[in-house]
């Protein structure tokens, strides 16, 4: 199976911050993966998709990058709103399709 | 607008029976493949499962193998998720989603790639 490794699994940062997150996959994956957002006791929802394509409605600070077996995910300008765990997921072994274990964005 | 509409949570009793639903409006219920997503509590979430409507076409992921059931009912636009011997370690929220997929020119097969919509989720609780 293929491993998804996120870190940090916790990051502080403060309104207007810039943060990002790292997704490695512990093989080639090529651009076969997927960022969501989750908000505490709501689904998860898709930010980037291809590894590098903003979901229609996702605003323009959230960006991904990487290939391969790394990857970013990187917002700009941080907002109230975006504090929440983020998730990377690849999708290159379907059916296995594997989430990484999630990074918790808190409000320094 | 794409909705999913999951059933009621659920309580009940280790070795019971169990199927929750999720039904889709808003788009070609054929076109799509659904997923099924568990979410354990504190946990990140994980891919049980789909299903491609338009031919019943099912994988499901090694590690719930064997474990539950996924189907559809074109006629009510609705994808199920089912046990027959629950465990208390099903606890989790359930969650459908839409998948959205890809041509994979190597296995001349549509694959499902991200899970695009999702549904409000279904909380299991299995206790005696």
């Amino acid at each position: 199976d293929i491993q998804m490794t996120q870190s940090p699994s916790s990051l502080s940062a403060s309104i207007g911050d810039r943060v990002t997150i790292t997704c490695l996959a512990s093989q080639d994956i090529s651009k076969n993966l997927n960022w969501y957002q989750q908000i505490p006791g709501k689904a998860p929802k898709l930010l980037i998709y291809d590894a590098s394509n903003l979901k229609t409605g996702v605003p323009s600070r959230f960006s991904g990058s990487g290939s391969v077996t790394y990857f970013t995910l990187t917002i700009t300008n941080l907002q109230p709103e975006d504090f929440a765990t983020y998730y990377c997921q690849h999708y290159d072994n379907v059916p296995s399709i594997t989430f990484g274990q999630g990074t918790r964005l808190e409000i320094k | 607008e794409v909705q999913l509409l999951q059933s009621e949570p659920e309580v009940k009793k280790p070795g019971e029976s169990l199927r929750i639903s999720c039904q889709a409006s808003g788009y070609s219920f054929t076109m799509y493949w659904v997923g099924w997503v568990r979410q354990m509590p504190g946990k990140g979430p994980e891919c049980m499962g789909f299903i491609y409507p338009g031919d019943s076409d099912t994988r499901y992921s090694p590690s719930f193998q064997g474990l539950v059931t996924i189907s559809a009912d074109t006629s009510v636009s609705t994808v199920y998720l089912q046990w027959s011997s629950l465990k208390a370690s099903d606890s989790a929220i359930y969650y459908c989603a839409r998948m959205e997929d890809y041509y994979d020119f190597w296995s001349a097969y549509h694959k499902p790639k991200n899970f695009d919509h999702w549904g409000q989720g279904t909380l299991v609780t299995v206790s005696s």
